[in-house]
């Protein structure tokens, strides 16, 4: 039973474009929510989190929105560049931290 | 590098042998934990401590895995008598386990394991 969803496999975006990339979870008493990016045979990176007390964070060309009412959230990425080709978790967090199966993100020139 | 590390990198070892993963987590972080991760598969929770304390493991983990993490630092993920299913890549990962910040988790480069 998946309690972190990412429902696309891949997503190919322009370069210069917004990329957005999209998570459901299913347990309300996750309090805090995560993105990671990961580089293939590398350990995932830490981009961004968010508080559930809160609906947005942002960080440079990075947005997190959460919409706890549909269990819902999603990563903006403006403008999108070349490095940012990668797959990206989302995870959620009660005691431990639960992770998505990731999103490929190709970034075409 | 003040970083989560992990050693070794890579390991094959022969079905039915044990092997031992190490994990130093970043100094001051009170918690560790270890994650499993096969190909297109998010990483997978098998356990983590508060200190040296092990305060949740995975059902899914079987009784051929073991950890420790004796003095609260470092730690160690055994396998015993390893089986072809058990090739993945072995994440570490640790954090403050306090405060806001607390949350967030750091993952070292992970140990591969080949079992053939």
């Amino acid at each position: 039973d998946q309690q972190v969803k990412q429902n696309s496999p891949s997503l190919s975006v322009q370069e210069g474009r917004i990329s957005i990339l999209n998570c459901d979870y299913t347990n309300s008493m996750f309090d805090y929510f995560l993105w990671y990016k990961k580089y293939p045979a590398e350990g995932p990176t830490f981009l961004i989190s968010i508080s559930s007390i809160k609906d947005k964070n942002e960080d440079g060309r990075f947005t997190v929105f959460l919409n706890k009412s549909a269990k819902h959230l999603s990563l903006h990425i403006v403008p999108s560049q070349p490095g940012d080709s990668a797959v990206y978790f989302c995870a959620a967090q009660d005691d431990k931290i639960i992770f998505g199966k990731g999103t490929r993100l190709h970034i075409l020139p | 590098d003040t970083g989560v590390s992990q050693d070794p990198r890579h390991k094959i070892t022969k079905r039915g042998q044990n092997v031992t993963f190490r994990c130093d987590p970043i100094s001051e972080h009170n918690r560790l934990y270890w994650y499993r991760q096969t190909l297109g598969q998010g990483p997978e929770f098998l356990t983590y401590f508060q200190n040296e304390a092990q305060l949740e493991k995975s059902r899914l983990l079987s009784d051929r895995f073991s950890a420790e993490r004796p003095k609260g630092s470092f730690s160690t993920l055994e396998i015993q008598r390893t089986e072809q299913g058990d090739s993945a890549m072995y994440l570490c990962a640790s954090s403050l386990g306090q405060g806001a910040a607390g949350n967030t988790i750091y993952f070292g480069e992970g140990s591969w394991l080949t079992v053939v």
